[in-house]
């Protein structure tokens, strides 16, 4: 059964600042991973998706790796900005006939003016 | 286009009574799953549709939830007489095909349940 781990649970910084944000999983069989982003009271954004055979996305200040064989991803933030604040969520796909996704508890994100 | 929607947007019941939770997905999407996100846990897989193929109730906590996919597009999700560990946040998300790579879902804004 896929486990998928974020740790920091909450992390701040100041605007500007460069981060990156980790998750790990336990099923390395990895279908693909998904980046979310979650405002306060909302759904969720999908960021970006990385298929298994890929090894990372771009999408403007947002990068994400996938590293099967650790068990990582991480979501690097450039530049970041107080609208950046968010709780952000990984969510990995297993296997081929799977189709539910395992979400991580997330990681709180506070950036300070 | 449009996104995924979800009615209501917050609910407040009484426990021990029925209620409804609706979810209209991405149109032209065959895949529609539900989640739970409870306070302090991660979000959970309850349901899931994939055109006219049986679906996969494996999530579903208890008896009391069910869920039906009319006509390959709207949802609804049923709880019969709610306890208050069934408050939470219940998530849509649709998406336009399985077992692809590229097999990305989309989220609707979900419905925030209280059970008093």
């Amino acid at each position: 059964k896929q486990e998928v781990t974020q740790i920091p649970a909450a992390l701040s910084v100041p605007e500007g600042e460069n981060l990156v944000l980790n998750c790990s999983f336990t099923d390395s069989a990895i279908y693909n991973l998904q980046w979310f982003r979650q405002d306060p009271g909302k759904g969720l954004t999908s960021l970006l998706l990385i298929q298994s055979s890929q090894r990372e996305q771009t999408s403007g200040r947002l990068n994400a790796s996938l590293d099967k064989s650790s068990g990582r991803s991480t979501l690097y933030i450039a530049a970041s900005q107080p609208g950046d604040s968010a709780t952000y969520l990984c969510a990995g796909k297993s296997g081929a006939g799977s189709y539910q996704l395992t979400f991580g508890k997330g990681t709180k994100l506070s950036v300070i003016p | 286009g449009a996104g995924v929607s979800q009615s209501p947007s917050n609910k407040v019941t009484e426990k021990g009574k029925d209620v409804e939770l609706r979810c209209d997905p991405i149109s032209g999407h065959t895949a529609l799953y539900w989640y739970r996100q409870s306070l302090g846990q991660g979000l959970e897989f309850l349901i899931y549709f994939q055109g006219n193929s049986a679906p996969d109730k494996s999530g579903l906590p208890s008896d009391r939830f069910s869920a039906e996919r009319t006509g390959g597009s709207v949802s609804t999700l049923t709880i019969q007489r709610t306890q208050q560990e069934d408050s939470a946040v219940y998530l849509c998300a649709s998406s336009a095909q399985t077992g692809s790579y590229i097999d990305e879902q989309y989220f609707g804004p979900g419905t925030r349940l209280t059970v008093t």
